[in-house]
């Protein structure tokens, strides 16, 4: 089965830096994505790591630790559009489950 | 390039009516198909998935069933609907047989169950 943790609310502030964590605990595991969604919308694709590490892309990045089953997603020079809920994803085979999401805020 | 469409966006229908919710991909070939439900303030639940024409995997016991009567298109169905049912409904495909296939997501259906 797969149980997935994050936290439910997070607020930061406008041009600060926000790590949204999360972990996981899951069978055949094959990756881990980063959605974004915002409310009233499909979630849009933020990243995918499958080995252990650091993943940059612009202002996003997320890592990866599989021994830990735990990641968390890196969101830089924050903008009030970044409000949004992100949601963690672990795949496993043929299937992708996620995580609750964590509601962000982005205040001024 | 590949798309995916799924309707109707938005419905309203009583306890006890029938759903069906379609959704079709395009520009890919024998894509995994999956619907997930999102309850208002909730995570996105995985209801169904499949690998293949009339093949359905179950995640989780309900009211509701899915067929995938030709390759790019996955019906969501329901006899009788539960005011539980009330949600947004999103269809997704991924590259079939990759476990490292991004999915996309349709547009969504949001159903009210009154």
């Amino acid at each position: 089965g797969q149980n997935i943790d994050q936290p439910t609310e997070m607020t930061a502030t406008e041009g600060a830096i926000v790590q949204i964590n999360c972990t996981y605990q899951t069978s055949g595991f094959n990756g881990l994505f980063w959605y974004q969604q915002h409310a009233g919308e499909a979630p849009t694709f933020l990243s995918y790591n499958v080995l252990d590490g650091l993943e940059e892309k612009g202002r996003f990045s997320s890592f990866l630790s599989r021994s830990k089953g735990y990641s968390y997603l890196l969101l830089k020079e924050l903008q009030m559009k970044d409000s949004a809920s992100y949601l963690c994803a672990p795949r496993g085979y043929q299937k992708v489950t996620f995580g609750t999401g964590t509601k962000l805020q982005v205040i001024p | 390039s590949q798309t995916i469409h799924q309707w109707p966006a938005t419905l309203v229908q009583p306890v006890g009516s029938p759903l069906s919710l379609e959704c079709t991909v395009e520009g890919t070939s024998n894509p995994n198909l999956y619907w997930y439900r999102q309850a208002a303030g909730r995570g996105l639940q995985l209801l169904f998935y499949s690998v293949g024409i009339g093949q359905i995997s179950s995640e989780v016991p309900q009211n509701l069933s899915a067929s995938r009567p030709q390759d790019r298109q996955f019906i969501l169905s329901s006899k009788k609907l539960l005011l539980s049912d009330s949600g947004f409904y999103l269809c997704a495909w991924s590259v079939t047989g990759a476990n490292t296939g991004e999915l996309f997501f349709g547009e969504g259906s949001r159903l009210t169950v009154l």
